[in-house]
């Protein structure tokens, strides 16, 4: 069973709204991640926070916009989305051992 | 940076039969290689993972090999079951202070009953 859950499961917006996807650990990790996944493709790294700070932000548009209140939540904040950001947007941890571990995701549409 | 390559794409194979992925990278820095399968609708599950102070590691029906003077790490799945259908994604990655982690393009088996 996952320590990494994911809110909501499923999301349908359209390109005016605004949303934000949630990613809650208890495992005592250092470091969250946010990774977007299409179809038949391996997850693409979008951000990494070690430590409650952005590390590495992999030239993502501002439209996305990442938050880390505490060492167990991340946030991805969405606003003004296009149609062709519809994906499974993934959360993962790790520890010291630098092992990631995944959430379940979460299952955008973009109308 | 690096890049991390993987076959086959697809893979069937009867239940009860071995399967084996192949990936190289190209990063002699990386010391880090995990694997992940990935069932529909879900997340990526950690299987297996190994470093480069190692070559070989087992856990039950799953091995992974590595050779780090190829810059090539295997999985094989000895008795394949049903459940085993899924989608493998090999990656690699520099351990220290979080990097990026580089997956490879994944691998769909197809476990035959």
């Amino acid at each position: 069973d996952t320590e990494v859950t994911q809110t909501p499961k499923h999301l349908v917006m359209g390109m005016t709204n605004k949303k934000s996807l949630k990613c809650e650990q208890h495992m005592g990790h250092r470091a969250m991640y946010w990774y977007k996944q299409k179809a038949k493709k391996p997850p693409e790294l979008m951000f990494v926070y070690s430590y409650e700070k952005l590390s590495i932000n992999e030239s993502v548009p501002s439209r996305f916009s990442p938050e880390c209140p505490n060492s167990s939540l991340l946030n991805l904040h969405l606003h003004a989305l296009q149609p062709e950001d519809s994906a499974l947007y993934l959360c993962a941890t790790a520890g010291q051992q630098e092992t990631q571990y995944f959430g379940p995701g979460t299952r955008l549409l973009v109308l | 940076g690096e890049n991390v390559e993987q076959h086959p794409s697809t893979l069937s194979v009867q239940e009860g039969d071995s399967a084996v992925i192949k990936c190289t990278y190209s990063d002699s820095a990386s010391n880090y290689f995990p694997w992940y399968k990935q069932e529909l609708g879900k997340g990526p599950q950690l299987i297996i993972d190994i470093r480069s102070n190692v070559g070989e590691k087992k856990d039950q029906r799953i091995a992974v090999t590595l050779n780090k003077t190829a810059k090539h790490f295997s999985l094989h799945i000895t008795e394949t079951q049903p459940e085993d259908s899924a989608v493998y994604f090999c990656a690699a990655m520099n351990s220290g202070g979080y990097q990026k982690v580089t997956f490879g393009t994944g691998t769909k088996l197809q476990v035959i009953p």
